[in-house]
């Protein structure tokens, strides 16, 4: 089945900076990328996803970027705000089976 | 459109007794996938089911854990005889196919506490 690694685990920026969280699938056959902000005691809340035939997508600040022939794909936060401070998952599917979810990153944004 | 909606939202149940966990999904989803969450980790999947079939449910335990979701009604996640270690959230998510793409919509979450 797929395996999904996400680093950092814990990632700390000050506000205004970059927030970039990388992720590496294992099953070639995954075509679809989404992902998540966990905010603390609330429910996975999609904020971006990419499908396989796309290298990259960008709203507002926020852009994912996918390499397939790596089996990597990240996560850019640009101008970090202190409400970007969250749990951050990154998951993987292949077409018509589940989501498989990265360990999560923890961001915390300093004022 | 009311969204994934779970209930109940907090369970709290001595070792030894059954839990039971709803998911209604959203509307004209007809897939449903549960989650579990341990404090401080990510989410591991449990089962995929559609109306009446359980398409995959290789990350459920095999003993004293079921699921279904039945023509009508919400799915049901169901815990036998829960032990502490079972103290977790458990999400459901709903989707309306399995295709490529297809976004998949979290419920708020049941937090099971076994005490």
């Amino acid at each position: 089945g797929e395996n999904v690694e996400q680093h950092p685990s814990t990632l700390s920026v000050q506000e205004g900076d970059s927030a970039v969280i990388k992720c590496t699938y294992s099953d070639s056959a995954s075509n679809y990328f989404p992902w998540y902000k966990q905010e603390l005691g609330k429910r996975p809340q999609l904020i971006i996803d990419i499908r396989s035939n796309v290298g990259e997508k960008k709203d507002q600040r926020i852009a994912v970027t996918l390499n397939k022939t790596a089996k990597h794909f990240s996560l850019h936060i640009t101008e970090t705000q202190p409400e970007d401070s969250a749990v951050y998952f990154c998951a993987a599917r292949e077409a018509g089976n589940m989501l498989t979810f990265g360990g999560g990153t923890r961001l915390m944004v300093k004022p | 459109n009311a969204g994934v909606m779970q209930n109940p939202r907090h369970l709290v149940r001595r070792r030894g007794q059954e839990a039971r966990l709803r998911c209604s999904p959203m509307k004209g989803h007809s897939h449903v996938y549960w989650y579990r969450q341990l404090p401080e980790e990510g989410l591991k999947f449990m089962v995929y089911l559609q109306k009446e079939n359980i398409i995959d449910e290789s990350g459920m335990p095999k003993e004293r854990f079921s699921a279904e979701f039945p023509k009508e009604g919400p799915s049901i996640l169901r815990i036998q005889q829960v032990v502490r270690g079972d103290s977790a959230a458990y999400f459901c998510a709903s989707s309306p196919t399995a295709a490529e793409g297809t976004e998949a919509f979290f419920g708020q979450g049941t937090r099971l506490t076994v005490v």
